[in-house]
């Protein structure tokens, strides 16, 4: 198991275009989480899963963005409508729910550019 | 609500010198764990070092040590002989103790290790 994997690294659209990110999480790990990262601001969290179930939301979470993780292992977080405020880097982590490595471990992002 | 505050948005060092990176915090929970992460340009984050609120000394991973003052809510970084690769955005972040929530990360600090 490589780590935290998410496709693509880079992803430039034209407004209005849908486009929609895949995370695939460490194998044992059952919490998966969703941030957004716009330049030189620090990660604002999206939505995190626990296994299949989607928890919690936060109010960035427009009604334009879904996000799934069906079986619970990879997810996918789609954006419908992209506007030019959507630029940002999207970055997934995962954890495990117990044991004592209480560590988030982070993807290596997904880049958005709406043009 | 938690809240995470850094207020040094770039900070340099010279190589093998010492640098201290602040961070305050606001949470009304008395469980909690901070962490520091680090961002090279252009690649993932990465821990640095977790503290848990209930532990009263000070975490420490080989260069890298914290000072947490948990009344006044402070969790300065520590990096004792900087290395140029050391170089990247650090992020201060907290998580309640119950293990669900997700991380909360203040606006991050540019660290720059000059030769």
């Amino acid at each position: 198991d490589t780590g935290v994997s998410q496709n693509p690294r880079h992803k430039i659209t034209k407004r209005g275009q849908n486009v929609t990110f895949r995370c695939d999480p460490i194998s044992e790990h059952n919490r998966l989480y969703w941030y957004r990262q716009t330049l030189g601001q620090g990660p604002e969290f999206l939505t995190y899963f626990q296994n299949e179930a989607q928890l919690e939301k936060s109010r960035l979470l427009s009604d334009r963005f879904s996000a799934e993780r069906p079986k619970g292992s990879f997810s996918t977080l789609e954006i419908q409508r992209t506007e030019q405020g959507d630029s940002a880097m999207y970055l997934c982590a995962s954890k495990s729910g117990s044991g004592t490595n209480y560590g988030y471990t982070f993807g290596s992002g997904t880049r958005l550019t709406v043009v | 609500a938690q809240t995470v505050t850094q207020s040094q948005p770039e900070m340099s060092v010279q190589e093998a010198e010492t640098v201290t990176l602040s961070c305050t915090y606001d949470t009304s929970e008395n469980n909690y764990y901070l962490f520091w992460y680090k961002q090279p340009p252009s690649r993932q984050m990465i821990l640095v070092i977790r503290q848990e609120a209930y532990k009263q000394q000070n975490a420490t991973e080989n260069r890298f040590s914290v000072n947490f003052q948990k009344a006044a809510k402070s969790f300065s970084l520590k990096i004792s002989d900087s290395q140029l690769g050391d170089t990247a955005m650090y992020f201060c972040a907290s998580s309640i103790y119950s293990g669900n929530t997700p991380l909360v990360f203040g606006k991050g600090t540019r660290l720059s290790v000059i030769a």
